[in-house]
């Protein structure tokens, strides 16, 4: 099975600060590379799909990018809302998960 | 609107086996995959297994000995059916819509099952 590795496990910051967190695969994963986010009641909203794409009605804020085992998910200025759990997944074989990112207000 | 719901027991004894529904509104079962995600209390996302559309399935291989998913499209409802449950098993369990890239993008609000005599 193909490990993800997510960095950081948690991360202190500042609302309006840009923030970017990485994700490295144990192999080469095609971009078949998503994004999630969930909030403190456990619910799972998916941000990007497929390294760089964003869900319908995710914010701008939003970023991914990233290639081979590589990849990260950026937010361009924190807002009240983002301060959650974030989680990548890959799907080049039987989809795994990241460990997690948890984002927290500094 | 697309729509996913779990249900089953909240309680488990060790040994014994595992049944979850997942009932589904807003699509069809025959034009989307449903996959079963699982999270144990404070850590992090498991993939568990699916069902495409076409009705065939995939199973984590870590628990594809104890594991079998099947569905019922008239009723919209895919079934999770893990066996020899253990301690480890305790977890609350989603159901999610997949689509293509393997993006997930409907979740259910999850089910917690505690596996516990």
């Amino acid at each position: 099975d193909i490990q993800m590795t997510q960095t950081p496990s948690s991360m202190p910051a500042s609302l309006g600060e840009r923030v970017t967190i990485s994700c490295r695969a144990s192999q080469g994963i095609s971009n078949y590379l998503n994004w999630y986010q969930q909030k403190p009641d456990g619910t799972i909203k998916p941000l990007i799909y497929y390294t760089s794409n964003l869900q319908s009605g995710v914010p701008s804020r939003f970023s991914g990018s990233g290639s081979g085992t590589d990849y990260s998910l950026t937010i361009s200025s924190l807002e009240p809302e983002d301060f959650a759990m974030y989680y990548c997944q890959q799907y080049d074989s039987s989809p795994t998960f990241g460990g997690g990112t948890k984002l927290e207000l500094k | 609107q697309v729509q996913l719901k779990e249900s089953g027991p909240g309680l488990v004894q060790p040994s014994q086996t595992l049944s979850l529904t997942c009932t589904v509104s807003g699509f069809s079962l025959t034009s989307n995959s449903v996959h079963w995600v699982r999270q144990p209390p404070g850590k992090g996302l498991e993939w568990v297994g699916a069902i495409w559309s076409g009705g065939s399935t995939d199973y984590n291989s870590a628990l594809k000995s104890r594991l079998s998913i099947s569905r019922d499209t008239s009723k919209s409802q895919v079934f999770l059916k893990m066996n020899s449950l253990q301690t480890e098993d305790t977890a609350i369990y989603f159901c999610t819509r997949g689509l293509d890239y393997g993006c997930f993008d409907y979740w259910g609000q999850g089910v917690m099952v505690t596996v516990s005599s």
